[in-house]
């Protein structure tokens, strides 16, 4: 059964600090990972897809590993921006069908 | 333009009802979810259709079930509301068989009294 875990929980920084977002999985037979940004109250809106072949993902200050044979993934933030505050959560596509598997997301917190 | 919908924003109802949750997507995609994330805020999957097909169902109870009038709608029905039932629920959808990006709804809290 694919169990996804993210470290840390939760982290806070200070505005234009780099940072790197962690997420794991046990079972590397994915089609692909996705991480996504969810604000308070609000839904879920995707940032980036990884698929199964490929290493990394980029867009704007947001880049995104994978290395499927070691089950993980790394989201990094460049130049971190209060209005980068939400909580980030990474999710694999499981290969025996549309199967998305969350993991319990990473609360981040951006200081001015 | 919503590309994912969802209502009521919010529902608040006693235990042993029935309620019924709406979801329309405008994007055109053939896949829709109906995810559960409870008081932790861990996302779970509850049920996925394709073209009008259950294709999973994450053994959740009997009294949920997602009904599909056409392929822009998925709408989820609960039968005998417990308190355990007390949720955000969210609808999602994507266009490919697999591999492709998820759009979600904005979500229904559910409260169940």
């Amino acid at each position: 059964k694919q169990e996804v875990t993210q470290i840390p929980a939760a982290l806070s920084v200070p505005e234009g600090e780099n940072l790197v977002l962690n997420c794991s999985f046990t079972d590397s037979a994915i089609y692909n990972l996705q991480w996504f940004r969810q604000d308070p109250g609000k839904g879920l809106t995707s940032l980036l897809l990884i698929q199964s072949s490929q290493r990394e993902q980029t867009s704007g200050r947001l880049n995104a590993s994978l290395d499927k044979s070691s089950g993980r993934s790394t989201l990094y933030i460049a130049a971190s921006q209060p209005g980068d505050s939400a909580t980030y959560l990474c999710a694999v596509e499981v290969n025996y069908g549309q199967n998305f598997v969350f993991g319990p997301g990473t609360r981040l917190s951006v200081l001015p | 333009d919503t590309a994912v919908s969802q209502t009521p924003k919010y529902l608040v109802t006693q235990m042993g009802n029935d309620k019924s949750i709406k979801c329309e997507q405008n994007l055109g995609h053939d896949t829709m979810y109906w995810y559960k994330q409870d008081s932790k805020k861990f996302l779970k999957i509850m049920f996925s259709y394709n073209n009008k097909e259950l294709i999973i169902n994450e053994t959740v109870p009997n009294r949920f079930s997602p009904k599909s009038p056409d392929k822009a709608h998925l709408n989820l029905h609960i039968n005998s509301l417990e308190l355990g039932d007390s949720a955000v629920y969210f609808c999602a959808s994507t266009g490919g068989p697999v591999g492709d990006t998820q759009y979600f709804g904005p979500g229904t809290r559910l409260t169940v009294l």
